[in-house]
């Protein structure tokens, strides 16, 4: 299961499925991006992080993938679990004196069993 | 178990009412953050501490107070608050602040304002 962009906060996908979340983020100087993971309940949770000078990072059973050209960034969960159930939030970290750190509304992921 | 806690978890006040909100870092960071969340909103910062000194404030009305006596430690005070202050407030730490840092967070304060 895919969402685009942010007209789509919620997701839903069969367990075992593949997951693909997406984040448009907005500013081109921006050289770090985060996603968070956030359970009922519980406060984000960092799950990954990449650089703006790679194009992809692996993780355990995640993946981020970074597109600088369309300021595209998206996180892919392999083999979804029911655990993965919860809202993703993207943020960039903006470059220079006054750096901040600029998070998504978030994606709501569903796992059906 | 992030290393950042926060108590207590749920507050009900009523508009007149005074109270504070805790949180504790075990993690030997030195920068702290407050952040409220809404809704169907993004995350926003209200207020970050680098080494015990308070280097941000966005445009936060000042029935927040916020209080950091140490770098584990950071509190927010709260008066005449409005329903519309009604949220979840997360407390996060980070290694410093300024740079390229992951921010670990707590498990929030959910509060309620009646």
């Amino acid at each position: 299961g895919e969402n685009v962009g942010l007209h789509l906060p919620t997701l839903s996908v069969q367990e075992g499925d593949n997951s693909i979340i997406n984040c448009a983020y907005s500013n081109s100087a921006s050289d770090y991006f985060i996603w968070y993971k956030q359970e009922s309940g519980k406060g984000p949770q960092f799950i990954i992080d990449i650089r703006s000078n790679m194009d992809k990072r692996q993780g355990q059973r995640v993946t981020v993938l970074l597109n600088k050209t369309v300021k595209h960034l998206s996180l892919q969960i392999a083999a979804t679990q029911p655990g993965d159930s919860a809202v993703y939030f993207c943020a960039e970290n903006t470059a220079g004196n006054n750096r901040k750190l600029i998070w998504g509304l978030g994606t709501s992921l569903a796992v059906n069993p | 178990e992030t290393g950042v806690t926060q108590t207590p978890r749920h507050l009900v006040m009523g508009m007149t009412n005074k109270k504070s909100l805790k949180c504790e870092q075990h993690l030997g960071h030195n920068a702290m953050y407050w952040y409220k969340q809404s809704a169907k909103k993004p995350l926003e910062l209200m207020f970050v501490y680098n080494f015990k000194e308070q280097t941000e404030n966005n445009s936060v009305p000042s029935r927040f107070s916020p209080e950091c006596p140490n770098s584990s430690h950071l509190f927010l005070h709260l008066h005449t608050l409005q329903p519309e202050d009604s949220a979840l407030y997360l407390c996060a730490s980070s290694q410093g602040h300024g740079g390229a840092e992951t921010q670990y967070f707590g498990p929030g304060t959910r509060l309620l304002v009646l």
